[in-house]
C-alpha cells in the first residue's frame, strides 16, 4: 500500500540551528512530491513541491528539499532555521493516474525553535 | 483573489445525525479535494471532484459522500455520524491539470 512515512514527530531547535525533515514514501511508480507547513493558527500551505528535473527543489523561506529516488526520500532542510519557522510540516505523495490517483500526507513532524 | 473558504468553522453534532460541510474554491479553481484530518492518522484524502464529476476517492466508507456544483463549490456529507468522525475537515481548491493545492481553514466537526 502506499504510504509516506516521516521519521520525526516532534523536533525541537534553538535558534540558526540547522533542520532536516526526513521523509521516505513506497510508491513505485511516478510521484510528485511536496512539503506543505502549517503555522499555529494558519491554514496549511504549500512549501515547495518536486514534478520533475532538478532534484534539489528551493520553496518559500529558505527551505529546500532532496528527492532522492533510490532511497524513495524527500528530505527537507534549512541552513539556520528562525524562531518564526515553528510550525507544523507534511510531507505529501500524489502518486497513480488520473481516476486512480491519491495524495497521501506523512503524519506531520512538529517543529518548535527556540528563541 | 480570496482564499478557500469553509462554513461552518465548528460544529457539535451527536452519534446518529448526519452533517454537511460546505467549501468555496478559490476563483477559477475547478478542482476541490477534502481531507480528514485527525492527530493520530494525519490527513487522510476523502475525495476529489473535478468539473462537477469524483474524479478520485479514498479509503472511507460509503457515510462519507460529496457533490460539486456547477459554480465549482463543494459540499461533503457525513451521514449516521460516529464518535470516530470527530476530526477537522480540509478542503483544498486547485486549477484544473496544475497540482499544488491550497487549503482553506478546515472545519471542526466534534461527534458526542
Amino acid at each position: 500500500a502506499q504510504s509516506v512515512s516521516q521519521h520525526n514527530h516532534h523536533v525541537i531547535l534553538s535558534e540558526a540551528a540547522s533542520l532536516e525533515l526526513g521523509c521516505n514514501y513506497s510508491y513505485g511508480g511516478t510521484v510528485n512530491l511536496f512539503w506543505y507547513v502549517q503555522y499555529p493558527g494558519q491554514h496549511l500551505q504549500l512549501l515547495l513541491k518536486y514534478f520533475s528535473g532538478d532534484p534539489l527543489v528551493k520553496g518559500i523561506k529558505g527551505f529546500e528539499a532532496e528527492f532522492i529516488k533510490s532511497k524513495f526520500s524527500f528530505n527537507l532542510r534549512k541552513p539556520s532555521v528562525q524562531w518564526s519557522d515553528t510550525a507544523e510540516y507534511f510531507c505529501a505523495v500524489k502518486g497513480g493516474t488520473s481516476g486512480t490517483y491519491k495524495y497521501i500526507f506523512g503524519t506531520g513532524t512538529r517543529l518548535k525553535v527556540l528563541a | 483573489k480570496a482564499g478557500v473558504t469553509q462554513t461552518p468553522r465548528y460544529l457539535i453534532k451527536t452519534r446518529g445525525q448526519q452533517v454537511t460541510l460546505s467549501c468555496s474554491p478559490i476563483s477559477g479553481h475547478r478542482s476541490v479535494s477534502w481531507y480528514q484530518q485527525t492527530p493520530g492518522q494525519g490527513l487522510q484524502f476523502l475525495f476529489e471532484y473535478f468539473s462537477e464529476t469524483q474524479r478520485n476517492k479514498g479509503n472511507f466508507p460509503g457515510r462519507f459522500s460529496g457533490r460539486q456544483f456547477s459554480n465549482s463549490r463543494s459540499e461533503m456529507n457525513v451521514s449516521t455520524l460516529e464518535l470516530g468522525d470527530s476530526a477537522l475537515y480540509l478542503c483544498a481548491s486547485s486549477e484544473a491539470g496544475v497540482e499544488t493545492q491550497y487549503f482553506g481553514p478546515g472545519t471542526r466537526l466534534l461527534v458526542l
